[in-house]
This record gives structure tokens, C-alpha cells and sequence, in this order.
């Protein structure tokens, strides 16, 4: 298994635009969570999901951001209009719900960089 | 409110030194505590939970819920250690595997 997939690998773009990052998880497992990287945050949970339904969506900044998995195997994160201040390291992970070991197994990430 | 403080964003020691990077908690219940790292060019991964009790790669973590504190511990750094180290917390309730992360510490481990 090639672990979480994450696309693309660096994203960079200009301010106003749409960007889209991609996540395709374990297969099996039934949560898959959006995180963020910041030097000045650190990780923040953005968004997760489980059976594909949208549990807890407190994390996501604001109304530019919106996230879907319309399918077990793929989900989104989107920035409309993006804006510099979303430069960060998009990370996605997924977890098997029967793992008694609660363990959550991360993709590589996204860098994005808004100009 | 549900919160982890990881004090230190950045800690450097030399190889050999002991290494204790510090994880304060905020839950009013009995959550779970767990260590992940992200070494260079690498996924961030799990270390250790402290449910287990387990020490991985000679790193150790006690959680004392008095203080609520779940510092990570390691006798004597080696150099393949330095990384980004991130302590988290799972509310026992929710049912859906939440993390709340701290803000993470680096770890510089010099020869």
C-alpha cells in the first residue's frame, strides 16, 4: 500500500485564485482528516470526515475554504479565492475505525504558496 | 477548552545529552496522550501512546495527570533523533479519533 496519496506535492499560485489539493486514503479506513502546518501554528485540524460525512469542520478558517469526499477512496480541499496568508503545508490522514491502536497515518502534504 | 502547549519550539542539544521535550495538557477528563514525529523529507508518523507504555527508539513518555503533562524523555539524544516532535491529545468521547495537536518542538541534536 502506498500510504495516504497526497496531490500535488507543491502548489504555487496567485492570490484570487482556486486551488484544489487532493487526498486519497488508506484503503479501508473510514476517517480521514485536513490538517494544516504552520510555523506559528503548528498542526491544526481543519476538517474530519468519517464514512464520508463531515463530523467537525470548526477548524476550517473560513467560508473560502470547503472540503468534500464524495467517495470512500477520494476527498478535496478547496481555497477560493486563495490569499497569501493560506501558504502552509496541507497534510491529510486517514484511520481505520477497527484499529484498536487509534493510530492516524499521514500523506506526504501539500506545500502551497500563494504570491 | 480542549488544548495542548508544547512550550518550546525549538530545542538543541548535543549528542549524547539527555532530552526531555515538554507537553502540558488542558481537558477536564481522561484523554489520550500520543507523541508523533516527522523526521526530514519524511510523513509525520506515530512515536507513542501513552495507553501503552512502550518505549520507541529509547524515548519514553509518563503521563502524570496531577500536572497534566505528558513530557517525552529519551537518556541519551543520538543525532538520527533531531525532528519535529508533536504531542497530541484524543478526548475520550467523541467516538471519532480527533487530534488536537500542540504546536509542535523541534529537536537539533548536534554531534
Amino acid at each position: 500500500d502506498a500510504g495516504v496519496i497526497q496531490s500535488p506535492r507543491h502548489e504555487v499560485t496567485e492570490m484570487g485564485q482556486e486551488v484544489t489539493l487532493r487526498c486519497k486514503p488508506i484503503s479501508g479506513h473510514n476517517s480521514l482528516f485536513w490538517y494544516r502546518q504552520t510555523m506559528m501554528r503548528g498542526l491544526e485540524l481543519l476538517i474530519y470526515f468519517n464514512n464520508n460525512v463531515p463530523i467537525d469542520d470548526s477548524g476550517m478558517p473560513e467560508d473560502r475554504f470547503s472540503a468534500k469526499m464524495p467517495n470512500a477512496s477520494f476527498s478535496t480541499l478547496k481555497i477560493q479565492p486563495s490569499e497569501p496568508r493560506d501558504s502552509a503545508v496541507y497534510f491529510c490522514a486517514s484511520r481505520d475505525g477497527g484499529e484498536s491502536t487509534d493510530t492516524q497515518y499521514f500523506g506526504p502534504g501539500t506545500r502551497l504558496t500563494v504570491l | 477548552a480542549q488544548r495542548v502547549t508544547q512550550p518550546e519550539k525549538l530545542l538543541s542539544v548535543f549528542k549524547g545529552a539527555p532530552v526531555e521535550l515538554k507537553c502540558n495538557y488542558s481537558y477536564s477528563g481522561s484523554p489520550e496522550l500520543f507523541w508523533y514525529v516527522q523526521y526530514s523529507r519524511q510523513r509525520l508518523q506515530l512515536l507513542l501512546r501513552h495507553i501503552s507504555r512502550e518505549s520507541i527508539k529509547g524515548f519514553t513518555a509518563d503521563l502524570n495527570k496531577g500536572e497534566t503533562s505528558f513530557h517525552l524523555k529519551k537518556p541519551f539524544a543520538q543525532e538520527e533523533d533531531s525532528a519535529m516532535y508533536y504531542c497530541a491529545l484524543r478526548p475520550p468521547l467523541g467516538g471519532y479519533n480527533k487530534l488536537i495537536f500542540g504546536a509542535g518542538t523541534r529537536l537539533a541534536v548536534h554531534p
